[in-house]
């Protein structure tokens, strides 16, 4: 099966734009996560989408932070307007399932991260 | 709140060196386990995970791990490294629904 597609792979933007990362589940993966890198430290956990619904978004830093998944296919992640903290790798993952223990179908498979650098 | 920390930063090796990374959590309940890697220019795959049962899991490219209940420890293992496995290798622990908590990363360089 095809992976999580995630692009662009990098992008570089000033301070103040806009820009926009995409991402694309493995097909039929209810469950779509973003977590995000900055500068060489943990990988954050974002915001977590069941289909088209957001189910926690408790990681979201703050309001500039826009998650959509419009169908309950693919996702946008908005950043509106770009400060130089948000640098980083946004990460997308998705599973077929959730919970803890069971089956390995509740196991996150993650895309290869889009770089984002604010200037 | 929970966390997870990883005891090395980075790690230089030989190849044919054992390796050891560490890996400690905080959290007292039911947790799920996990070791992704990252190798250059490519995406975090899934090295391994503990669920429950045998304390002592095996993974991908002869990696394995041991959860240590009562250490909140879950320690990645390779008997002997090859160059191949340079890379960032990140131990993650799963609490309720299926957010991960990770650690800060060990890049692993091997020396050929």
């Amino acid at each position: 099966e095809a992976g999580v597609t995630q692009f662009p792979s990098h992008s570089v933007i000033e301070k103040g734009q806009t820009v926009t990362l995409r991402c694309d589940p493995i097909s039929g993966h209810d469950n779509l996560y973003w977590y995000r890198r900055v500068m060489g430290k943990e990988i954050k956990f974002l915001l977590h989408f069941v289909k088209e619904s957001k189910q926690d978004e408790s990681g979201m830093p703050n309001n500039r932070f826009l998650a959509e998944r419009t169908g309950g296919t693919y996702s946008t992640l908005k950043v509106q307007p770009a400060e130089l903290e948000d640098s980083g790798v946004y990460f997308c993952a998705s599973s077929r399932y959730t919970g803890t223990g069971g089956s390995g179908a509740n196991v996150l498979t993650f895309g290869a991260g889009s770089r984002l650098t604010v200037l | 709140a929970q966390s997870v920390s990883q005891h090395n930063h980075h790690v230089i090796l030989s190849e044919a060196a054992s390796l050891e990374l560490g890996c400690n959590y905080s959290y007292g309940g039911t947790v799920n386990l996990f070791w992704y890697v990252q190798y250059p220019g490519q995406h975090l795959q899934l090295l391994l995970k503990y669920f429950s049962g045998d304390p002592l899991v095996k993974g991908i490219k002869g990696f394995e791990a041991e959860f240590i209940k009562s250490k909140f420890s879950f320690n990645l293992r390779k008997p002997s490294v090859q160059w191949s496995d340079t890379a960032e290798y990140f131990c993650a622990v799963r609490l309720y629904g299926n957010k991960l908590v990770f650690g800060a990363g060990t890049i692993l360089r091997v020396k050929s």
